[in-house]
């Protein structure tokens, strides 16, 4: 089975500061991983993803995520916040064996104080 | 290349009610998947379909759901004798080909009200 937790429900930070989203993952197989922002009323867009070609994945907006296998982590960071970074975060992972279906976490709610 | 389309945004309800929510996926994506979002949680994957095939229907409550791909139109699902804890958003996502790595790109959803 597999399953993806991502700690903080909440997270603060201000402009220009660094950000850190966490997750951390459980797979009994190399998995694929996902992290997905959602705006308010809005449907969910590919942040980045990991699929075992480099640890170190960069995404848009500035965004980055490294595979730790180790600490069976995907971290998202940005080294600087910006307002319009303000949204609903969720890591999500899929592997080989689970067919279709993407598992997400329960989301990070990020606010980005001026 | 538009994006996955879902209709209507809104929906509202009475209890016992039916509800279909439509979703045209990208152009030349054949593999839909649905999934809901109840306040303040995560997604949980419903069912995946491909044209006039149910795929995995594992996430799909037993009773009142359904959901059907015809080789014309949109992905239906069809909430029948809607209850309050039915309401949610309900999320489409679609993609070209069927493998782990592959992206799903996601519709913005509809937002069901059951009253």
């Amino acid at each position: 089975a597999q399953s993806v937790t991502q700690l903080g429900s909440h997270v603060s930070v201000s402009e220009g500061a660094l950000v850190l989203l966490r997750c951390n993952y459980s797979s009994s197989v190399p998995p694929y991983l996902f992290w997905y922002v959602q705006y308010p009323n809005q449907g969910l867009q590919l942040l980045l993803k990991y699929t075992s070609a480099a640890t170190l994945v960069k995404g848009i907006n500035g965004f980055e995520a490294e595979f730790k296998k180790s600490e069976t982590s995907f971290h998202l960071t940005k080294p600087s916040a910006h307002m319009s970074d303000a949204a609903e975060y969720f890591c999500a992972v899929r592997q080989e064996t689970s067919g279709s279906r993407l598992t997400f976490g329960e989301g990070t709610q990020l606010t980005v104080n001026p | 290349n538009a994006g996955v389309m879902q209709n209507p945004r809104h929906l509202v309800r009475r209890r016992g009610q039916e509800a279909r929510l439509r979703c045209s996926p990208m152009k030349g994506h054949s593999h839909v998947y649905w999934y809901r979002q109840l306040p303040e949680e995560g997604l949980k994957f419903m069912v995946y379909l491909q044209k006039e095939n149910i795929i995995d229907e594992s996430g799909m409550p037993k009773e009142r759901f359904s959901a059907e791909f015809p080789k014309e139109g949109p992905s239906i699902l069809r909430i029948q004798q809607v209850v309050r804890g039915d309401s949610a958003a309900y999320f489409c996502a679609s993609s070209p080909r069927q493998t782990p790595q592959e992206t799903q790109y996601f519709g913005p959803g509809t937002r069901l009200l059951v009253l």
